[in-house]
């Protein structure tokens, strides 16, 4: 089984600041992991995912996150935050093969202040 | 081209009734996956139907169910409702349950948020 953990469920930030959302994940198979970003009343958007090849993802809104293989971590990261990014994010794991399940952490909100 | 669409966005029924909700995948997508979201237990999975097959099926009661149509289109359906079925219900749509990783993506409509009285 699969399992994350999002080490921050509230994380405020000045804007333009940088920001940093933790994620550790647990797994006795290779997965391939993502984060999603959900704005009030909405459902669900993507912001990146790694599923191979270079642990560096790019992603859209100027978000990147880390693979560490080692550390079983997928950090999120952005250089500078605006006011627009104010949303929760939720990282999520899903198994290479097989089932399409998406296992996701509890979320962390990020609050961005003028 | 247009995104996954869920019907109705708002809902309200009473105790012991039963409901009905709709997805519309994203043209050409083949699986489509329904997962509750409330506070306190977060995003967990419902269950994912493939080719009008349900090929995995997450933790929850048999009062929840569903069934997908030979166009793709989902409905999931929850019996008897209780006061804990409240809670904004997700339909993610990909490409393909299986294979290729960079079709696996899966894409989220609005969502259908369930109030029961």
């Amino acid at each position: 089984a699969q399992s994350v953990t999002q080490l921050d469920s509230q994380v405020p930030v000045f804007e333009e600041a940088p920001v940093e959302l933790r994620c550790n994940y647990s797994s006795s198979v290779s997965v391939y992991l993502f984060w999603y970003v959900q704005y009030p009343n909405q459902g669900l958007q993507l912001l990146l995912k790694y599923l191979s090849g270079s642990t560096l993802v790019k992603g859209i809104n100027g978000f990147e996150a880390e693979f560490n293989k080692s550390q079983t971590s997928f950090h999120l990261r952005k250089p500078s935050v605006h006011i627009s990014d104010t949303a929760e994010y939720f990282c999520a794991v899903t198994r290479i093969q097989g089932a399409q399940k998406l296992v996701f952490g509890q979320g962390t909100r990020l609050t961005i202040n003028p | 081209k247009a995104g996954v669409t869920q019907t109705p966005r708002y809902l309200i029924k009473t105790r012991g009734q039963q409901v009905t909700l709709s997805c519309s995948p994203i043209s050409g997508h083949r699986s489509v996956s329904w997962y509750q979201q409330t506070p306190g237990q977060g995003l967990q999975f419902l269950f994912e139907y493939f080719s009008e097959t349900q090929r995995n099926k997450g933790n929850f009661p048999g009062r929840f169910s569903g069934r997908q149509f030979s166009n793709s289109r989902s409905e999931m359906n929850v019996s008897t409702l209780e006061l804990g079925d409240s809670a904004l219900y997700l339909c993610a749509s990909s490409l393909s349950s299986w294979g290729d990783a960079s079709i696996e993506t899966q894409y989220f409509g609005p969502g259908t948020r369930l109030l029961v009285l």
